[in-house]
């Protein structure tokens, strides 16, 4: 167990729908990462977290969006939702250091947009 | 364009076999090359990372074999077994980039009993 979690695990929603998904990072972490995973590829990475700002972005629209609290526990949120949308969305937690570190991934939360 | 390229897809061994998995990529800027084990519902749980300044690293029964100069860098798994089934991420990041990391494609690793 890595000690991030994140809520809920599976959600369905309709397209056009929004959606705000949770994650709490590992105790002593100061950075959060959100990344999609398609069925069948690789995470990407949607945007980074620190000291409650994002702190770099993937190739992602403005329609994902995110904040990260005090407590650095952190939230993705996806307007308008698209059939594309669904994937899995994984949350990373880290120490900030300036570059690639140990990032430990939660279980995810199962997105399905119908 | 895809950073970095993973290879194989899958990849069927026996008990006791040695699975390897490569990884290529392109920019000279990564200095960071973890990797990460993904069982199915179950998110990536980190492995094994190296950095470029070595060429080796162990931890276990899973060895990174890194060579700077082919811009490659592969996961030998020891003495295999069923239990390692699972999906197989490499990744990469770059200095200056905040960590975040560029994931190959995975390969799907099964080991018969």
């Amino acid at each position: 167990e890595t000690g991030v979690t994140q809520s809920p695990t599976h959600l369905i929603k309709t397209r056009g729908q929004q959606v705000t998904l949770r994650c709490s990072s590992q105790s002593g972490h100061n950075t959060v990462s959100w990344y999609q995973q398609a069925l069948g590829q690789g995470p990407q990475f949607i945007f980074q977290y620190y000291r409650e700002e994002e702190n770099g972005r993937g190739n992602f629209p403005p329609r994902f969006s995110g904040l990260q609290f005090p407590n650095y526990s952190s939230e993705l949120n996806v307007n308008a939702l698209e059939l594309d949308d669904s994937a899995l969305y994984l949350c990373a937690s880290s120490m900030h250091r300036g570059r690639g570190t140990e990032a430990f991934f939660g279980q995810g939360t199962r997105l399905t947009v119908v | 364009q895809q950073q970095v390229k993973q290879s194989p897809q899958s990849l069927i061994v026996q008990k006791g076999g040695i699975p390897i998995i490569n990884c290529a990529y392109e920019n000279t800027a990564f200095d960071y090359f973890p990797w990460y084990q993904q069982f199915p519902g179950k998110g990536p749980a980190l492995l094994i990372a190296i950095r470029p300044d070595v060429s080796e690293k162990k931890e276990g029964r899973f060895t990174i074999s890194f060579n700077k100069s082919a811009k490659q860098f592969s996961l030998h798994i020891m003495d295999s077994q069923p239990g390692d089934s699972a999906t197989y991420f490499c990744a990469a990041s770059k200095a200056g980039s905040q960590g975040n990391l560029i994931f190959g494609k995975g390969t799907k690793l099964s080991v018969k009993p």
